[in-house]
């Protein structure tokens, strides 16, 4: 299996555009999670889903944040608008649920840069 | 609520040993684990250690717990230049990927 897969690695954009960010999770994972990374903060947790369904949300930071699982395969992280605030790594994660030990798989993350 | 803390920086000269160290405050995390991320890169799980054990040996990582103080502490023997990263201390109440808790990570460099 590639692992977790995100895109783009990096993106660039100006205050007030949205901004999507894309996730592939490890094929039969059942839970996916996105993070963010910033030096003040460290890693946070925004939101996970289960079977392609939200669970929590309590992470999120605002109501500009939304995130979406349409599919078993895909999911999705947007901003709209964004801030130079959001600038981040932006994380997303996958891991298959039910055992007393739940690995968490990281992704490459992407680089936000909001200017 | 749980807390998860951690030096920020650690020097070692290569061949050294490395040991970063954690404390936590939730006495009934069940599971702790360390977490690798190298420069541009994702968290990498390292190693874990179950609560009711005071040690792990993997290859060149040793992690040791102290339930009574909550503390962990990762060893990595002849630390090399390839072992240069962020480190991070975990831990889970349930084992549960849903419930855990991050510290801020330790950035360790290994000089030549």
């Amino acid at each position: 299996d590639a692992g977790v897969i995100q895109s783009p690695r990096h993106e660039v954009t100006e205050m007030g555009q949205e901004v999507t960010l894309r996730c592939k999770p490890i094929s039969g994972h059942d839970y996916l999670f996105w993070y963010r990374q910033t030096m003040m903060r460290g890693l946070e947790l925004l939101i996970y889903f289960n079977n392609n369904v939200p669970i929590d949300d309590s992470g999120m930071p605002e109501d500009r944040f939304s995130a979406k699982m349409p599919n078993a395969s895909f999911s999705t992280l947007k901003i709209q608008p964004s801030e130079p605030r959001d600038s981040a790594v932006y994380f997303c994660a996958s891991t298959q649920g039910g055992s007393s030990n739940e690995k968490l798989f990281f992704g490459s993350g992407t680089q936000l840069s909001v200017l | 609520g749980e807390d998860v803390e951690q030096s920020l920086f650690l020097s070692v000269r290569e061949g050294d040993s490395s040991v970063i160290n954690c404390t936590y405050t939730d006495s009934s995390s069940t599971y702790l684990y360390w977490y690798k991320q190298e420069p541009g890169a994702g968290l990498q799980l390292l190693t874990y250690i179950f609560s009711n054990m005071d040690m792990k040996q993997d290859q060149r990582l040793t992690v040791l717990l102290n339930k009574k103080d909550k503390h962990l502490s990762l060893r990595i023997a002849d630390t090399q230049t390839g072992d240069s990263a962020i480190y991070f201390c975990a831990e889970s109440i349930s084992g549960s990927a849903r419930q855990l808790t991050f510290g801020s990570g330790t950035q360790l460099t290994v000089l030549p």
